[in-house]
């Protein structure tokens, strides 16, 4: 069974750029939920897809955007880059949305550093 | 809304001691509870989570944690540490009902193990 798996690792841009970020979820899985960790912090919910549809938005900025694509991979796009987006981007997979105990399993992370 | 609190920000155990890590959530109901760790660079492993039934789950690496509803509380913890459990250790809260679709996490927990 393969893991939920994110790319690039690290990432270097510079401010007001654009950047895409790529997770392909665990095998069986059909939701994929995007997070943000701040240097320091905790992550933070940025948004979840469920069938090509966005299940859930946190309190981020409409310049984060994303995809989910039939095989269930996901992008997350950022647009007008600033330094205060420089952190860990955490993918994560799940079975089902909608209601039930599911467990979400996180990837490895992309790196984003803005300078 | 949810939220989690993690008062212990770093935590300094020797090698074969017990350990124990606080976690309290505010939530309307009873939510969905995990703890996650993370090391250096990496992303998150799950290490055990409470969805309904027995409060004192167990999960891996010799973890277990409980569930305490009069206290908030999702308290971690280990009865002999190793070396290899230096990490950032998360606790989070889920939504049921919602899909789960939301994580809210704390802002962590530094182990570090002396010998």
């Amino acid at each position: 069974e393969t893991g939920v798996t994110q790319s690039p690792t690290h990432l270097i841009k510079t401010r007001g750029q654009q950047v895409t970020l790529r997770c392909s979820s665990q095998s069986g899985h059909n939701t994929v939920s995007w997070y943000q960790q701040a240097l320091g912090q905790g992550p933070q919910f940025i948004f979840q897809y469920y069938r090509e549809e966005e299940n859930g938005r946190g309190n981020f900025p409409p310049r984060f955007s994303g995809l989910q694509f039939p095989n269930y991979s996901s992008e997350l796009n950022v647009n007008a880059l600033e330094l205060d987006d420089s952190a860990l981007y955490l993918c994560a997979s799940s079975s089902s949305a909608g209601g039930g105990a599911d467990t979400q399993y996180f990837g490895p992370g992309t790196r984003l550093t803005v300078l | 809304a949810q939220s989690v609190t993690q008062p212990d920000i770093h935590i300094t155990v020797s090698e074969g001691a017990s350990l124990e890590l606080r976690c309290n959530y505010s939530y309307g109901a009873t939510p969905y509870l995990f703890w996650y760790v993370q090391s250096p660079g990496q992303g998150l492993q799950l290490l055990l989570k409470y969805f309904s039934g027995d409060t004192l789950v167990q999960g891996i690496k010799g973890f277990e944690a409980e569930f305490k509803r009069s206290q908030s509380s999702f308290n971690l913890r280990k009865p002999s540490v190793h070396w290899s459990d230096a990490a950032e250790y998360f606790c989070a809260v889920g939504r049921p009902n919602f899909g789960n679709e939301k994580l809210t996490f704390g802002t962590g927990t530094r182990l570090t193990i002396i010998p």
